[in-house]
């Protein structure tokens, strides 16, 4: 089983839409979790990172739950702009900054 | 404040050479993490350093791989030897504390090819 898993995608939605994207982890003890985007394999951005009361950025919304090891993204009306790969991380370890990456869940949003 | 910085953007070697990847991290960070991202694949991690102390090297390829972050200069990540599946990009990630309470910052990148 992967550390970090996430559904690949593609999502393909149209401007305006809200969508969801979802990540799983298997270590338990983890210690800190984020959402990044990276853009054409180019480097990765920190979009956001997430704590277990959620929390809320504009259009994106981060929430955790701990007991069932999920993470979740939503973006609500969707830009062309963000069409990306977001990347689950999961830091593994509080005290190395270890951390682990998902595949990622490519977005292409349309007009 | 210049973000992190990585050089040189691309590089190519035949294989048997060896591969030396810069990394200088924003102004005011101290740690340094080094990532492989292979074609079609994730992230991983390699190696965590502080400045001369290589505190977490558990995702480095046990031979041919090295990394260094000295008193004065950038970090270097070296490979020796290179290989065809050694073709990859490098990422360099600085923060300016570990563990939890830091979120990374990513340079732009070094896109090894070996042919």
């Amino acid at each position: 089983r992967k550390e970090v898993e996430q559904d690949p995608g593609p999502f393909n939605v149209p401007e305006g839409a809200t969508v969801a994207f979802n990540c799983t982890y298997s270590n338990s003890a983890s210690q800190s979790f984020f959402w990044y985007r990276q853009d054409c394999r180019k480097e990765p951005k920190l979009l956001m990172s997430v704590y277990s009361s959620g929390n809320e950025d504009g259009r994106f919304t981060a929430q955790l739950n701990r007991a069932s090891q999920y993470i979740s993204l939503l973006i609500r009306d969707s830009k062309l702009s963000d069409s990306a790969t977001y990347l689950c991380v999961v830091n593994a370890l509080s005290n190395t900054g270890k951390l682990i990456f998902g595949q990622g869940t490519t977005l292409q949003v349309k007009p | 404040n210049a973000g992190v910085m990585q050089n040189p953007r691309h590089l190519v070697r035949r294989r048997g050479q060896e591969a030396r990847l810069r990394c200088s991290p924003m102004k005011g960070h101290s740690h340094v993490y080094w990532y492989r991202q292979l074609p079609e694949e994730g992230l991983k991690f390699m190696v965590y350093l502080q400045k001369e102390n290589i505190i977490d090297e558990s995702g480095m390829p046990k031979e041919r791989f090295s990394a260094e972050f000295p008193k004065e200069g950038p970090s270097i990540l070296r490979i020796q030897q290179v290989v065809r599946g050694d073709s990859a990009a490098y990422f360099c990630a600085s923060s300016p504390v570990s563990g939890e309470l830091g979120e990374q910052y990513f340079g732009p990148g070094t896109r090894l090819t070996v042919t």
